[in-house]
């Protein structure tokens, strides 16, 4: 089986611009979070989505967003992005809302010029 | 607020030594305890993970030892081998969802 697949792989944007980061959980997941990771820090929950809901949200601002699609993928989109946003995005998948076990993706490699 | 505070930040081990990484948290609903083990430019893969009903697990070369009462856990890699240099991540989760949160990471060097 396939685990998760994120997409793209490397992004590179300027400063007030708009990303579009996607992910596809693993076969038979429903839960899918995202998670930020800055250089040499451990990963930031930022989202959780279940069955196409918000079900958790970090300590993150509004220009952050997320949604689930019917097919389980989904979307983060950031919003004005700054130079701070630059980090590892990762997407983990989880059988359930409140399965703990989560597996993750390789990650998409935002960089904010 | 970090919730998970994670010891050392690096480590050096040699061949066929013992690594031990120490973790300890704050909030005691946190009910499953992860560890990732994350190479550069990879995303962080599930190692092990231990729930607060027993003090220890292994699995193979790794040991996770739980201490509910002083909040802390920690893991063993026996027989430390090159291919496990990498930077390794303890995390806690409670039971409303799955948020895990993360400690700071350790990044080991196992010496030929």
């Amino acid at each position: 089986d396939a685990g998760v697949t994120q997409s793209p792989t490397h992004l590179i944007k300027t400063r007030g611009q708009h990303v579009t980061l996607r992910c596809s959980p693993i076969s038979g997941h429903k839960s899918v979070s995202w998670y930020q990771q800055v250089l040499g820090q451990g990963p930031q929950f930022i989202f959780q989505y279940y069955e196409k809901e918000e079900r958790g949200r970090g300590n993150f601002p509004d220009r952050f967003s997320a949604r689930q699609f019917p097919n389980y993928s989904s979307e983060l989109n950031v919003n004005a992005l700054l130079l701070g946003d630059s980090a590892l995005y990762l997407c983990a998948s989880s059988r359930f809302f409140s399965y703990n076990e989560q597996f993750f993706g390789p990650g998409t490699r935002l960089t904010v010029l | 607020q970090q919730q998970v505070k994670q010891s050392p930040q690096s480590l050096i081990v040699q061949k066929g030594g013992i690594s031990i990484i120490n973790c300890a948290y704050e909030n005691t609903a946190f009910d499953y305890f992860p560890w990732y083990q994350q190479f550069p430019g990879k995303g962080p893969a599930l190692l092990i993970a231990i729930r607060p009903d027993v003090s220890e697990k292994k699995e193979g070369r790794f040991t996770i030892s739980f201490n509910k009462s002083a909040k802390q856990f920690s893991l063993h890699i026996m027989d430390s081998q090159p291919g496990d240099s990498a930077t390794y991540f303890c995390a806690a989760s409670d039971n409303a969802g799955n948020m895990l949160t993360f400690g700071g990471g350790t990044r080991l060097m196992v010496k030929p």
